[in-house]
C-alpha cells in the first residue's frame, strides 16, 4: 500500500503570503503528527491528531501557525503571512492507532520563503 | 525537559561495525527508536525498543538501552556503503494511554569508506 505523502514536495513562496501544506496519511490510520526539521537539527513536534481531534499543539510556534484534519484523515498544515524563518522541511507522520508506537514518515514539503 | 544528544558524525569503514551512541534525559520515555534518513529521502523507521528492554537485535542491527545510564546505542554489523546516511534517535512518552510526539536528537551522519 500507499505511504505517507505530502504535497507539494517544494513550495517557494513570498514572505507575508499564506501557504498551506497537505499530508495524506497511510489509509486507516488513526493519528497524523506534523513535524518541522531545519538544515541540520532533528525534527521538532508541531501538532498532532487522533482521528480529527487536535490533541496536542503545544508545539506550534506561534498563532500564524494552524492545522485542521476535518475528517480524520487529509490534514493541511497552514501558515499565515509566512517569514523568512519559517523556511524548512515539514514533515508529517501517521501510526496505525492512538496507541501505536510506529510513526511513518513522509517525503516532507520543502519551504523556501523568500 | 526533554533532551535527546547524539554525537554528530561517525566514520567507518565497509565491513566493520558502526555504533552509534543516544543520551536522553527523560525517565518516562517508553520507546526509544532508530530513524535512518538518506539524502533527499524521509524518515525510515529502523527499529525501536521498548523501555523495558534492554536489548532488541534485528538482523544486522543490535539496540542496546541501559535505562539506569538512559543511554541508547544503535549498532550495525558488517556496515556497507548504502548504510551511509543519518541516523536519528528518538523518544516517545506515553500521554494518559496514548503515544505521543517523538523527541528527536540532531542526528550522527554515518560515513561508510570503501
Amino acid at each position: 500500500g500507499a505511504g505517507v505523502s505530502q504535497s507539494p514536495r517544494y513550495k517557494v513562496t513570498k514572505r507575508g503570503q499564506d501557504v498551506a501544506l497537505r499530508c495524506d496519511p497511510i489509509s486507516g490510520h488513526v493519528s497524523l503528527y506534523w513535524y518541522r526539521q531545519a538544515l541540520g537539527q532533528g525534527p521538532e513536534f508541531l501538532t498532532y491528531f487522533n482521528y480529527e481531534a487536535q490533541q496536542d499543539k503545544s508545539g506550534l510556534p506561534n498563532d500564524r501557525f494552524s492545522a485542521e484534519r476535518p475528517e480524520g484523515s487529509i490534514s493541511t498544515l497552514t501558515i499565515q503571512r509566512t517569514e523568512q524563518r519559517d523556511s524548512a522541511m515539514y514533515r508529517c507522520a501517521s501510526s496505525l492507532g492512538t496507541v501505536s508506537y510506529e510513526q511513518y514518515f513522509g517525503p516532507g514539503t520543502r519551504l523556501t520563503v523568500t | 525537559g526533554e533532551d535527546v544528544e547524539q554525537s554528530l558524525f561517525l566514520s567507518v569503514r565497509e565491513g566493520d561495525s558502526s555504533v552509534i551512541n543516544c543520551t536522553y534525559t527523560d525517565s518516562s520515555s517508553t520507546y526509544l527508536y532508530w530513524y535512518k534518513q538518506e539524502p533527499g529521502a524521509g524518515l525510515q523507521l529502523l527499529t525501536y525498543i521498548f523501555s523495558n528492554m534492554d536489548m532488541k537485535q534485528d538482523q544486522r542491527l543490535t539496540v542496546l538501552l541501559n535505562k539506569k545510564d538512559k543511554h541508547l546505542s544503535l549498532r550495525i554489523a558488517d556496515t556497507q556503503t548504502g548504510d551511509s546516511a543519518i541516523y536519528f534517535c528518538a523518544e516517545s512518552i506515553s500521554l494518559g494511554g496514548s503515544q505521543g510526539n517523538l523527541i528527536f536528537g540532531k542526528g550522527t551522519k554515518l560515513s561508510v569508506k570503501p
